[in-house]
């Protein structure tokens, strides 16, 4: 069975960082392309970053870009996400979720990051 | 990126049928046949329904449907169960690995 668990959300001033982790198990997290997607309160849902399955290619949403980093550890079945100089249009639900067949078939609960 | 536009609410009896559209532009829905359904109950992660327009992941039940003309992408709920009641959302990707979502629909089982 295919599980994701987010960990390392929490309440972080603003300009703070804060690095937000996912486990990956019941499948080969080294195949596969990986995805971070968040929830801001009562709203929809945000694309944030993805990552090739080598870590060779990243891609990011214009807002965060130069701000975030997603990273893996394939030998970990691991992957994270680096927020720096976080604001409070950061706050939401942040979500791992694997890729295939470009969309997301597999997410995890999600981990609260709130700033304030 | 702008986010796809979806109604805010779509409602319907059980049994009946609902359909839900996702509006975007060239540059995502109609540029490319890589449009996904996402259902979400309160205080649940999304759970994937539809991937590459109309093809439904192996579980999800034959009354969810996809299709796609234009800019435009629908989600049909046929038979529409209580369980059926969720938020829904429609994501397309966007070029140079960049994905939009909708805004999100919330269906109604009346």
């Amino acid at each position: 069975e295919v599980q994701l668990v987010e960990s390392g959300g929490g309440l972080v001033q603003p300009g703070g960082s804060l690095r937000l982790s996912c486990a990956a198990s019941g499948f080969t997290f080294s195949n596969y392309w990986m995805t971070w997607v968040r929830q801001a309160p009562g709203k929809g849902l945000e694309w944030v970053a993805s990552i090739k399955q080598s870590e060779s290619d990243k891609y990011y949403e214009d807002s965060v870009k130069g701000r975030f980093t997603i990273s893996r550890d394939n030998a970990k079945n691991s992957l994270y996400l680096q927020m720096n100089s976080l604001s409070a249009e950061d706050t939401a639900v942040y979500y791992c979720a694997r890729r295939q067949n470009v969309a997301c078939d597999s997410w995890g609960q999600g981990t609260l990051v709130t700033v304030s | 990126q702008s986010a796809l536009t979806q109604p805010p609410s779509a409602s319907g009896s059980p049994g009946q049928s609902v359909t839900i559209s996702c509006t975007g532009t060239s540059s995502d829905v109609g540029g490319y046949n890589y449009v996904s359904w996402y259902q979400q109950r309160p205080g649940k992660a999304p759970k994937l329904m539809i991937y590459e327009v109309s093809k439904r992941p192996s579980g999800v039940p034959d009354r969810f449907s996809g299709s796609k003309f234009g800019n435009t992408a629908s989600l049909t709920v046929s038979g529409l169960q209580a369980e059926d009641e969720a938020d829904y959302y429609c994501s397309s990707y966007a070029g140079s690995n960049a994905y939009v979502f909708g805004t999100g629909t919330k269906v109604t089982v009346l």
